[in-house]
């Protein structure tokens, strides 16, 4: 089984600075990597997928980067909206799926 | 646009089997190109996938849960299904559906290549208490 482990935990930011999440997999995903924001009581959203491809509808401040083991989701400024949880995922393994534990953005 | 809403009991008790059904609007269940997916999120917790189908009713679960899941789907109805059997209060957890936009192609030299654009559309999710 391929573990992702996420970090922070959590991620003080104030509105306006920049963001960058981490995502580890246990072994080697290539770039089979997507990132999904939830916001409370919402459904996740997809943001990124193949590691740094946006979703459709996704801004440019949203950015993903990394392959192999070591992943990292770049949030270039954050808006009041941005303030949410964030997941990554695996499908390198597909069809067999995996999610990170999550980062919490959260404002400073 | 496609759109997915959760449907079913709320309340299981334990040692009975937990049924939610997913509907799809908007679009075809038949549409290749997406498989349809459950995923579950414990109270105050992250994302579990449990498992996914297509609509030819090929299916993939979780290795943790694959003795207890099933998935199956209704093409005339355009939904998909769970069924958890055995629950205990650990299956207690807020489960989605969602479409994974995933499938396969040959290339030019007959090689069979499997793309996944991720899980872009979700439903609302729906709470499930494990209780006697």
């Amino acid at each position: 089984e391929i573990v992702m482990t996420q970090s922070p935990a959590t991620l003080s930011v104030s509105p306006g600075e920049r963001a960058t999440l981490s995502c580890r997999a246990s072994q080697s995903v290539s770039s089979n990597l997507a990132w999904y924001q939830q916001k409370p009581g919402q459904a996740p959203r997809l943001l990124i997928y193949g590691a740094s491809t946006r979703a459709t509808g996704i801004p440019a401040r949203f950015s993903g980067s990394g392959s192999g083991t070591e992943f990292t989701l770049t949030i270039s400024s954050l808006q009041s909206e941005d303030f949410a949880v964030y997941y990554c995922q695996q499908y390198n393994n597909w069809p067999v799926l995996t999610f990170g534990g999550g980062t919490k953005v959260e404002i400073k | 646009q496609v759109q997915l809403q959760e449907s079913g009991p709320g309340l299981v008790k334990p040692s009975q089997t937990l049924s939610l059904t997913c509907t799809v609007s908007g679009g075809s269940i038949s549409s290749g190109g997406y498989y349809w997916s459950w995923i579950r999120q414990h109270p105050g917790k992250g994302l579990e996938w449990i498992g996914y189908i297509y609509y030819s009713g090929s299916t993939y679960y979780n290795p943790s849960l694959k003795s207890r899941v099933t998935i199956s789907v209704d093409t005339s109805k355009n939904q998909f299904s769970l069924k958890l059997s055995s629950v205990t209060a650990a299956d207690t957890a807020v489960y989605y559906c969602a479409r994974d936009r995933a499938g396969d192609y040959y290339d030019s030299s007959g090689s069979s290549i499997y793309y996944y654009y991720g899980m872009d559309v979700w439903g609302q999710g729906t709470t499930v208490t494990v209780s006697s």
